[in-house]
């Protein structure tokens, strides 16, 4: 299957600094990529759509300023917390999916996860 | 916003016996799809039904889906210790593009 692979899976940061969260496609190439925050024993809800070489679309309710999202190339996106507050802490989950047509494309291959801890 | 509820949200049963989780949904789906979340893990897809689909099997799980009701069920059967985790069932909409979760069924298996 396709790879996703998500760094840092967990990063803790001072109240304040700014955190990058890289999601990366290693085998595809991937035009589309989704940024998901999870708290504690709860769904994921998306926070973003991150599109190669144009502007993220973001949900409503998800600060654009706060949550900077980069995709400049079709295997890397970004999402970087800037200045990061205790209520940031949270675990991030980046997918993406697989180009073109086929049974792949259906189907959304996920990161790892990162836990953020802003202290 | 979520598309599913899930149903229950946690599930605790005995190694060996069947586990049976719901999932309803709001809005028009093109597939209905359900991946598994171990604690603190990204999430791995399971098996997708698609929208003219009413029952898949996929070794021991079986996924149905009822458009009338807006409702799908995912059931494991014979489940074991490691099938201990989260599960989450995800509609993608006509429009293609995004995935939204419902809200999970936290399943134990004790063994």
């Amino acid at each position: 299957g396709a790879v996703v692979s998500q760094h840092p899976s967990r990063v803790i940061c001072k109240s304040g600094t700014s955190v990058k969260i890289e999601c990366r496609s290693l085998d595809f190439q991937a035009t589309t990529m989704f940024w998901y925050r999870q708290f504690p024993k709860q769904s994921l809800m998306l926070m973003a759509t991150s599109n190669e070489g144009s502007k993220a679309t973001y949900e409503q309710g998800v600060e654009k300023d706060k949550f900077l999202i980069n995709h400049a190339s079709l295997t890397l996106s970004t999402l970087t917390v800037t200045s990061a507050h205790p209520e940031d802490s949270s675990f991030y989950i980046c997918s993406a999916r697989y180009p073109g047509q086929g049974p792949k494309n259906t189907e959304a291959f996920f990161g790892q996860g990162t836990r953020l801890t802003v202290v | 916003s979520q598309q599913g509820e899930e149903d229950p949200q946690a599930l605790s049963i005995q190694e060996g016996e069947n586990a049976t989780m719901n999932c309803s949904y709001k809005t028009s789906i093109n597939n209905l799809q359900w991946y598994r979340q171990n604690s603190g893990r990204g999430l791995v897809h399971l098996i997708l039904i698609r929208s003219n689909e009413r029952e898949k099997h996929s070794g021991r799980l079986r996924v149905t889906l009822d458009t009338s009701k807006k409702s799908s069920s995912l059931l494991i059967t014979a489940s074991r210790a490691a099938d201990t985790a989260s599960y989450f069932c995800a509609g993608r909409g006509n429009a293609g593009n995004m995935l939204t979760f419902g809200g999970g069924t936290r399943l134990m298996v004790k063994p």
